[in-house]
């Protein structure tokens, strides 16, 4: 296993374009959270889904952005007519236990640059 | 409305010296308390955590302390390396929203040799 994957790894859109990002957790792991980071700030959550079901948006997910984990596995993160406020890091992360004994793991993010 | 701040941006330290990160937080809820380290390019990994029944927890060179009366926890780093040169991030958690952390704004620590 080679940990959390993301891609791309960069991306850099015009503004008002729809813009995609894969995220392949931890086989094992059934925890699946998004995250963004911008310049000088930490990690920002997102969203979280349990197996395939998103149990957690925050409201920092506007209806531009949609996640979707259809089968349980993977993820997809899409940001719809994309604004230049929406550039910052994506992170996926994902675990297996429910509490924060143990962290998670985390992608090495998919870079967005809106021009 | 930030609920975990990290008020040192940076920090620089001789290697084989401590290395004392700090970390203040807002919300008396929060059970787990964590720390990661993220180098460039580089997602967060994971470093050590406390549960807030503990006040204390150690892994190797790093010590977590936690003082839940004041809200803050810190980061000791003994002795400090220059592979330990990264951003840390202290974050916490409230498990009963899903384990969602909440990441201070991070301390830059430079450890120089």
């Amino acid at each position: 296993d080679t940990g959390v994957s993301q891609d791309p790894r960069h991306k850099i859109t015009k503004r008002g374009q729809n813009v995609t990002f894969r995220c392949d957790p931890i086989s094992e792991h059934n925890r699946l959270y998004w995250y963004r980071q911008t310049l000088g700030q930490g990690p920002e959550f997102l969203t979280y889904f349990q197996n395939e079901a998103q149990l957690e948006k925050s409201r920092l997910l506007s209806d531009r952005f949609s996640a979707e984990r259809p089968k349980g596995s993977f993820s997809t993160l899409e940001i719809q007519r994309t604004e230049q406020g929406d550039s910052a890091m994506y992170l996926c992360a994902s675990s297996s236990r429910g509490d924060g004994h143990y962290g998670y793991t985390f992608g090495s993010g998919t870079r967005l640059t809106v021009v | 409305d930030q609920q975990v701040k990290q008020n040192s941006p940076s920090l620089s330290v001789q290697e084989g010296r401590i290395s004392i990160l700090n970390c203040d937080y807002t919300n008396s809820m929060f059970d787990y308390f964590l720390w990661y380290k993220k180098y460039p390019a580089e997602g967060p990994t994971f470093l050590i955590s406390i549960s807030s029944i503990k006040d204390k927890n150690e892994d190797g060179r790093f010590t977590v302390f936690l003082n839940k009366s004041a809200k803050h926890l810190s980061l000791h780093i003994v002795p400090s390396q220059p592979g330990d040169s990264a951003v840390y991030f202290c974050a916490a958690s409230l498990t009963n929203t899903g384990n969602q952390f909440y990441f201070g704004t991070g301390t830059s620590l430079t450890v120089i040799p």
